[in-house]
């Protein structure tokens, strides 16, 4: 079945990095744009970044710009986000989604994040 | 930047009970809104795109309709797994970002 399966997520003291994976199955994944959202605890929804099908195209949430890379490997079907300089608002569940029009219809089940020294 | 507001905050309803949750946009996005559901511990679950389609899966008592700032996602008949938080959410064409809204929880009255 269609599946997004989040894994990397665990405890990081202030300043440091961590790299999330997003493993796609059960679609083609070189035929969709893909996003990250994260979602603090108690807290909202909160889009991070987009990548089109091929990489080329991506865009920043102005709350991680500079900070947060997102990437893609089709011939893996697999979605990265590399988190450098991490703060401790940076704590939040961090969901891999699939972009489908102007909305999000595949989310993976999320890997926390947390940032504390 | 585009606000999405949604209210109530909170409605408190029984089963059975009709529910209607409101999403007002700060700047006109045409038909471009949709709509999640999320359950405590789970992730977000996609119901309606583009104002008033139903994903896949998603059952006919939910509907949503609207157009320009103000959009409304109604359940027809609330059953207890509709129980949950909503979350309204639009695209902005430039800069490009995806906004949601701070969400609506149905609690059982």
């Amino acid at each position: 079945q269609v599946q997004l399966v989040e894994s990397g997520g665990g405890l990081v003291k202030p300043g440091g990095s961590l790299r999330l994976s997003c493993a796609a199955s059960g679609f083609t994944f070189s035929d969709y744009y893909m996003t990250w959202i994260r979602q603090a605890p108690g807290k909202g929804l909160e889009w991070l970044a987009y990548i089109s099908t091929s990489g080329n195209t991506i865009y920043y949430a102005d709350s991680v710009k500079g900070r947060f890379a997102i990437s893609r490997d089709n011939g893996k079907s697999s979605l990265y986000l590399q988190m450098n300089s991490l703060r401790a608002e940076d704590t939040a569940v961090y969901y891999c989604t699939r972009n489908f029009r102007l909305a999000f219809d595949i989310w993976g089940q999320g890997t926390m994040v947390t940032v504390s020294s | 930047e585009n606000v999405l507001t949604q209210s109530p905050a909170t409605l408190s309803l029984s089963p059975g009970e009709r529910a209607t949750l409101s999403c007002r946009a700060s700047q006109n996005i045409s038909t471009y809104l949709a709509w999640y559901q999320q359950r405590p511990g789970q992730a977000p679950r996609l119901l309606i795109y583009d104002a008033s389609n139903r994903a896949t899966g998603v059952p006919a008592r939910f509907s949503g309709s609207g157009s320009g700032t103000d959009f409304t996602l109604t359940i027809s008949s609330l059953e207890a797994e509709d129980f949950a938080l909503y979350y309204c959410q639009q695209r902005s064409t430039w800069p490009p970002a995806w906004t949601f809204g701070h969400g609506t929880k149905v609690e059982i009255k």
